[in-house]
C-alpha cells in the first residue's frame, strides 16, 4: 500500500498563481522528500524536510511538515507554464527505500 | 555530472515473451534502485542493490523478476515471462550512500523504459 498521498489528484491552475499540493502518510519517518515528474521523463528530486524540521523554502517552493498530523504540503509560488508536471511525495522511514504517493498532477495554464 | 542512463526508452513484446532493461547510475553512486510505475501511479520499488548486493527485494515477484548489478555499477533488470499487467514504465535511480547510509540522500533518476505487452 502507498505510504504517502497527495491531495488533490489533479490541479488546474493559471500562470502567476500559486500551488498547494498536500500530501499525508502512515508511519513515522526520518525525512519526506518531493519529486516533480515531466510527461515521459524521470523524477527530479525538489527538495528534501527532515523530521526535526516545520518548514524549508528552495526558491519559489516552500514546504511544510507536520509530523503530529503526518502531513506535508508543497506550495509553489507565482507558478509558469513549465511547472506543469506530476508532483510526488516520498518518506523515508529509515527501514526501507522511499515510497512514493500516487502524485498530484499540475497544469499550469499560460 | 552525467545522469543516470537507462536503455531502451520503449520496448514492446508479446506477453510470454522475455525483455530486459539496462541501466547505469551516476558514476560513485553505491545505492542503486528499479521502480515500476503504472501509468497514473507512483513509482513502487522493485529491487535496491548497496553496491553489488541486494539491500531490498521484498516486492520483486521473484518467479519471472530478477536483477543483477554487475561490479556494483550498471544493472539489468529482466521480465522473463512477461504478462499483461507488466505494462508500465521501469526506472532506474541511484543515489550516494557514504558509509552504507541511505537517509537524507535524493535519489536521481533516468527517463526509464516504457514497456507495452501485447
Amino acid at each position: 500500500s502507498q505510504q504517502g498521498e497527495e491531495d488533490p489528484q489533479a490541479l488546474s491552475i493559471q500562470e502567476g498563481e500559486n500551488a498547494t499540493m498536500n500530501c499525508s502518510y502512515k508511519t513515522s519517518i526520518n525525512n519526506l522528500q518531493w519529486y516533480r515528474q515531466n510527461s515521459g521523463r524521470g523524477l527530479v528530486h525538489l527538495i528534501l524536510i527532515r523530521s526535526n524540521e516545520r518548514e524549508k523554502h528552495s526558491g519559489r517552493l516552500r514546504v511544510t511538515l507536520d509530523t503530529s498530523k503526518k502531513s506535508s504540503s508543497l506550495l509553489i509560488t507565482a507558478s509558469r507554464a513549465a511547472d506543469t508536471a506530476s508532483y510526488f511525495c516520498a518518506t523515508d522511514t529509515g527501514r526501507r527505500a522511499l515510497t512514493f504517493g500516487s502524485g498530484t498532477r499540475l497544469q499550469v495554464q499560460p | 555530472e552525467a545522469g543516470v542512463a537507462q536503455s531502451p526508452r520503449y520496448k514492446i513484446i508479446e506477453k510470454r515473451q522475455s525483455v530486459a532493461f539496462w541501466c547505469n547510475p551516476i558514476s560513485g553512486h553505491a545505492t542503486l534502485y528499479w521502480y515500476q510505475q503504472i501509468l497514473g501511479q507512483g513509482p513502487k520499488l522493485l529491487i535496491q542493490f548497496q553496491n553489488n548486493g541486494v539491500v531490498d527485494d521484498s516486492q520483486l515477484p521473484k518467479d519471472r523478476f530478477s536483477a543483477e548489478r554487475l561490479k556494483g555499477v550498471d544493472s539489468t533488470l529482466k521480465i522473463q515471462p512477461a504478462k499483461l499487467e507488466d505494462s508500465a514504465v521501469y526506472l532506474c535511480a541511484s543515489s550516494l550512500a557514504p558509509k552504507g547510509r541511505t537517509e537524507d540522500q535524493p535519489q536521481h533518476f533516468g527517463d526509464g523504459t516504457r514497456l507495452s505487452i501485447l
